[in-house]
């Protein structure tokens, strides 16, 4: 089974400029995450996506970060105008189903991109 | 919200020996809590995780304790390897509606040869 996949690896780029990263998911997962993790910390969640339709946003920096799901498949994630604290690896993960009452479903981690903004 | 709180920050031991990783959690309604590996350039992944309806769960050298009543709950890895060399993550969710997982900032185990 494949995993989750993200691209790009890495990317560098100067403060202000814009940014986007793409996430597949493992074939068949309803719901996918999008977590941003600064160096020394544990991931945070930014955004979780049951089929295409959002169900907490609540972490996201709305004014400067969006993402879609579009079809309910592939994602992707944007920072328009970046910052520097923006620099951190962004993860990207998924799971069968959401979580219910009773089954905490498992999450599965992309290899993540690592932002550098300059 | 949760706040999941880890310790030791590093941890440092000898191939053969044992390791231990301690997490806190303030939520008391938070029920599953997994433990995610991390590699250096890879994405975490779980490498065991527990219910609150238990208090141990083993799987080979890897063990999982959970005190509901203190709030905490450890990582157990016994004879240590090389390999097990990485950034171990504690996690706290509810398993309810689509309540999400709270990481811990992570424990770098180096173990030496």
């Amino acid at each position: 089974e494949a995993g989750v996949a993200q691209s790009p690896r890495y990317k560098i780029i100067e403060k202000r400029q814009s940014v986007a990263f793409w996430c597949n998911p493992i074939s068949g997962h309803a719901t996918l995450y999008w977590y941003q993790q600064i160096l020394g910390q544990g991931p945070k969640l930014l955004i979780q996506f049951q089929n295409n339709g959002v169900v907490d946003d609540s972490q996201l920096p709305k004014d400067r970060f969006s993402a879609e799901r579009l079809k309910g498949v592939d994602s992707t994630l944007k920072i328009q105008p970046a910052k520097l604290e923006d620099s951190a690896v962004y993860l990207c993960a998924s799971s069968l189903d959401p979580p219910r009452q009773g089954a905490q479903q498992v999450q599965f981690f992309g290899p993540g991109t690592r932002l550098t903004v300059l | 919200g949760e706040n999941v709180e880890q310790h030791p920050s590093t941890l440092s031991v000898q191939e053969g020996d044992s390791a231990v990783i301690k997490c806190t959690y303030s939520d008391s309604a938070s029920n599953y809590f997994p433990w995610y590996k991390q590699e250096l350039g890879k994405g975490p992944q779980l490498i065991i995780d527990i219910r609150s309806n238990v208090g141990e769960k083993k799987d080979q050298r890897i063990a999982v304790t959970l005190n509901k009543t203190a709030k905490h709950f450890s990582l157990h890895i016994t004879e240590t390897q090389p390999e097990d060399s990485a950034v171990y993550f504690c996690a706290a969710s509810k398993n309810s509606g689509y309540s999400t997982l709270t990481f811990g900032k992570g424990t770098m185990l180096l173990v030496s040869p």
